[in-house]
């Protein structure tokens, strides 16, 4: 059975700090994985996509990063704004199928 | 481009009673996908279309819950009898090609079982 753990489940920052979440994964044949922002009422929207070659990619203010031999990835995002509140998931897919297995999620809130 | 539309947003019905979720994919895209997410869990896969066929079904509860997607493009997603724990929000996406490696989402229809 494929595993996703997402920690924190929520978490709340005042605007402007840097804050890290976490996703790990119990198996380590990952073809890629991603990290998706969900908005309340809105579908998922994928932020950045890193292959299983790759250690980490980045994107404006978000650094995702992949360690498949612990099985974690984090997601970075430097100086926090209240527009970044959403909830962040993150997801895999094996190698050669389609299906993603995301984890549960970590819910943000920045407080302005 | 417009992107994954679905209806309805919103779904509220007794248990036992049947219901049925749409979906039209971005144009184009032959793959189409149903999640489900259920409060505070990320979403499931229920069934995964290739075009018209079906490529992954394994967790679609198929005594209550079936999906078809005539012609290739819209799909439709149908729950009969629903149960309590059907209370979810149905995703839909899209994908043009056959890894799924960008899957574009739909804002989803919250159904309430009673």
């Amino acid at each position: 059975k494929q595993e996703v753990t997402q920690i924190p489940a929520a978490l709340s920052v005042p605007e402007g700090e840097n804050l890290v979440l976490n996703c790990s994964f119990t198996d380590s044949a990952i073809y890629n994985l991603q990290w998706f922002r969900q908005d309340p009422g809105k579908g998922l929207t994928s932020l950045l996509l890193i292959q299983s070659s790759q250690r980490e990619q980045t994107s404006g203010r978000l650094n995702a990063s992949l360690d498949k031999s612990s099985g974690r990835s984090t997601l970075y995002i430097a100086a926090s704004q209240p527009g970044d509140s959403a909830t962040y998931l993150c997801a895999f897919q094996k190698y050669n199928f389609n299906k993603f297995y995301f984890g549960s999620g970590t819910k943000l809130n920045v407080k302005p | 481009e417009a992107g994954v539309a679905q209806s309805p947003r919103y779904k509220i019905i007794e248990k036992r009673q049947s219901v049925a979720f749409w979906c039209n994919p971005i144009s184009g895209h032959a793959t189409l996908y149903w999640y489900q997410q259920i409060l505070g869990q990320g979403p499931k896969l229920l069934i995964q279309f290739q075009n018209n066929g079906v490529v992954d079904d394994s967790q679609l509860p198929k005594d209550r819950f079936s999906a078809e997607r005539l012609k290739g493009v819209d799909s439709t997603l149908k729950i009969q009898p629903a149960k309590l724990e059907d209370s979810a929000v149905y995703l839909c996406a899209s994908s043009v090609g056959t890894t799924g490696r960008e899957q574009f989402f739909g804002p989803g229809t919250r159904l309430t079982v009673l």
